[in-house]
């Protein structure tokens, strides 16, 4: 069955270091995204892609990266873990003008940053 | 500057009772309206949907009422079940892109 996974699932870090959570979808949606949830802000969007090579900044993107080389999959890298980077981040894939515009997400990455 | 704005932020109804959470959104370009189901440490996942051409979209317990000139929407839960509580999300978006979340409302159904 076609899915989204996200890894790591849970991760603590620390301040100053670079992290990369993996997003990998298998439904081989053109579109792919990042957010991050936390508590009283809901879901934000960090980056975006609409196909490889593209990549878009969201609401809250300082301090975060992504790079697009394949359909399948969209690392969010942060350079410089900080504070109040610690959140629960979600992945999600969909197709554009398709009839549903429907976005499946990933379980998300609960990230700790100390 | 939030696109799409939610109310309430929780909301605690008997079990049998009628959730209603309501969004209010500002871009006139939005053509699709989700509305996603979070259960802890779980993913949103797509609950129900609906397109500015109609004014209402049922399924099952769960129903879409659009009001496309007031730029209004909201999830009616009829019969609510325990098994309902879990946080609910409004969203808009234009033609498949970014989704524009409202920050949520928390659900409670009690026995």
């Amino acid at each position: 069955d076609a899915e989204i996974t996200q890894s790591p699932r849970h991760k603590i870090t620390e301040t100053g270091r670079q992290v990369t959570l993996a997003c990998h979808q298998t439904w081989n949606h053109n579109n792919m995204f990042w957010y991050r949830q936390d508590l009283g802000h809901g879901l934000r969007l960090i980056h975006y892609s609409y196909g490889v090579h593209d990549t878009n900044k969201g609401e809250v993107s300082d301090g975060y990266s992504v790079s697009r080389s394949n359909t399948e999959d969209l690392p969010l890298t942060l350079e410089s873990a900080a504070s109040s980077q610690t959140s629960v981040y979600f992945c999600a894939s969909g197709l554009s003008g398709s009839s549903t515009d429907t976005q499946y997400f990933g379980p998300g990455t609960r990230l700790t940053v100390l | 500057q939030q696109q799409v704005k939610q109310s309430p932020q929780s909301l605690i109804v008997q079990k049998g009772g009628i959730s209603i959470i309501n969004c209010a959104y500002e871009n006139t370009a939005f053509d699709y309206f989700p509305w996603y189901q979070q259960f802890p440490g779980k993913g949103p996942a797509l609950l129900i949907a609906i397109r500015p051409d109609v004014s209402e979209k049922k399924e099952g317990r769960f129903t879409i009422s659009f009001n496309k000139s007031a730029k209004q929407f909201s999830l009616h839960i009829m019969d609510s079940q325990p098994g309902d509580s879990a946080t609910y999300f409004c969203a808009a978006s234009h033609s498949g892109y970014a989704l524009n979340f409202g920050k949520g409302t928390s659900l409670l159904v009690t026995p």
